[in-house]
């Protein structure tokens, strides 16, 4: 069955630093592929989504580029932020329209 | 605002006790969702409903109920018969309409059996 595959945590990094989450993928077809941010506490939102190949989601200073012949959704930022220290997960939809997550990330950001 | 609300917060039970969590969206949307989430771990999903008056088992359904008579609500009930019910249960929508589909969740109930 379809799935998903994070880097795992907790990924440690200075103010400033550059961030990179690996994600991976296994699936039948092109699914959509999302990540999502959860800070302590609370559920989870969306961070940035893309549909089909190359193409590239970005928010907050968050990007991913949906690359279909290495079937990963690696998540980046040039400048992480005390702020950013949250759970990242990444997900994919399979062909019955379900989300299928990975098992997430922790990011730690000091200062 | 629109958005996704669930109730209560906090949930204590005792071991044995059903307990109904809430969920309630205001966002119009046709598909509503059950994840469980345990330490250190991804979502896994429970119940899903596409449909007012229709809904679908997920990966781990066992141990679980749910109704959704009405569109903007779809209470989950956890009873006895879930062997370890302590986790937290977020309660996502979406519009349920094909691969570009983005579902939003609540903000979770946090089940402790005592």
């Amino acid at each position: 069955g379809d799935s998903v595959t994070q880097m795992e945590g907790p990924v440690t990094l200075s103010e400033e630093a550059f961030l990179t989450i690996n994600c991976t993928y296994t699936a039948t077809g092109y699914p959509s592929l999302f990540w999502y941010v959860q800070y302590p506490g609370e559920g989870l939102q969306l961070l940035l989504k893309a549909t089909k190949a190359d193409d590239k989601g970005s928010n907050k200073g968050f990007e991913a580029t949906y690359r279909k012949e290495t079937t990963s959704f690696h998540l980046e930022k040039g400048s992480v932020q005390v702020s950013d220290s949250a759970v990242y997960f990444c997900a994919l939809m399979d062909s019955s329209y379900k989300l299928i997550f990975g098992s997430g990330t922790r990011l730690l950001v000091r200062p | 605002d629109g958005g996704i609300t669930q109730s209560p917060k906090y949930l204590f039970r005792k071991e044995g006790q059903n307990v109904t969590l809430s969920c309630e969206q205001n966002l119009n949307h046709d598909a509503m969702y059950w994840y469980r989430q345990d330490p250190g771990q991804g979502l896994r999903l429970i119940y899903y409903s596409q449909i007012v008056n229709d809904f679908q088992k997920g990966d781990i359904a066992e141990g679980y109920s749910v109704s959704r008579e009405k569109k903007e609500s779809f209470p989950l009930t956890v009873t006895s018969a879930q062997k370890n019910p302590t986790a937290f249960y977020l309660c996502a929508s979406s519009t349920g309409k094909g691969q570009t589909d983005t579902q939003y969740f609540g903000p979770g109930t946090r089940l402790t059996v005592l």
